[in-house]
């Protein structure tokens, strides 16, 4: 079946703009995560989804980050006013059950952000 | 101390040896393991989930020791395509089901 898709695979962005980052999850898929790599360096949490829970938010880095699960399926991240720091590949992944279930995750392609 | 600690690297290693590297975790409560690859401008793909009792997945051999607070990773007969960044997940229980990456270790095969 489908992976995790996520759109756009590439945005160039000016500062101060907002931008929507989108993540279909895996059909079926409960969890669902938000990660942010710069280059060269490790994934950095950002956000996740469980179920109908609550969204963990502990990995946002400033207010001007924020995220939705809609259905329970796909998820849109927003950044608002752009600043050139956010420039990094943005990684969603989804699993099957939460972590506390065992369950690996599933990465989509990421979206290329840079922001000029 | 990171909760999760890999050697950065690189290794670099010639095809066909067998090279090994290991994740250390500081939470002994934690209770799921796994290791991915990350190809260079890629995302991560999930390698091999770590069993207690160790598991083998052709030439990949992952092992963990609760003991020492450790899982391993050891590939054998290493091939070019082996090259890639090596990353370990812990999920533990008093983190909240977080999973904890580690940094990665790179790995270069060579001819």
């Amino acid at each position: 079946g489908a992976g995790v898709s996520q759109s756009p695979s590439n945005k160039v962005t000016e500062k101060g703009k907002d931008v929507e980052l989108r993540c279909d999850p895996i059909s079926g898929h409960t969890a669902l995560y938000w990660y942010r790599q710069s280059l060269g360096q490790g994934l950095e949490f950002l956000i996740y989804f469980q179920g109908n829970s609550a969204p963990d938010k502990s990995g946002l880095p400033s207010d001007r980050f924020s995220a939705e699960r809609t259905g329970g399926s796909v998820s849109t991240l927003t950044i608002q006013r752009t600043q050139q720091e956010d420039s990094a590949v943005y990684l969603c992944a989804s699993s099957l059950a939460g972590a506390g279930g065992g369950s690996p995750l599933h990465f989509g392609n990421g979206t290329r952000l840079t922001v000029t | 101390r990171k909760e999760v600690e890999q050697d950065p690297g690189p290794f670099n290693v010639p095809e066909g040896a067998t090279v090994a590297f290991n994740c250390t975790y500081s939470n002994s409560a934690s209770q799921s393991f796994f290791w991915y690859r990350q190809d260079c401008r890629k995302e991560p793909k999930l390698l091999m989930s770590v069993y207690s009792s160790g598991n083998e997945d052709g030439r990949f051999t992952a092992q963990l020791n609760r003991a020492s607070q450790y899982i391993s990773l050891l590939i054998r007969d290493s091939k070019l395509s082996d090259s890639a960044t090596y990353l370990c997940v812990v999920i533990s229980v008093e983190s909240n089901y977080q999973l904890i990456w580690g940094a990665g270790t790179k790995l270069i095969i060579k001819p």
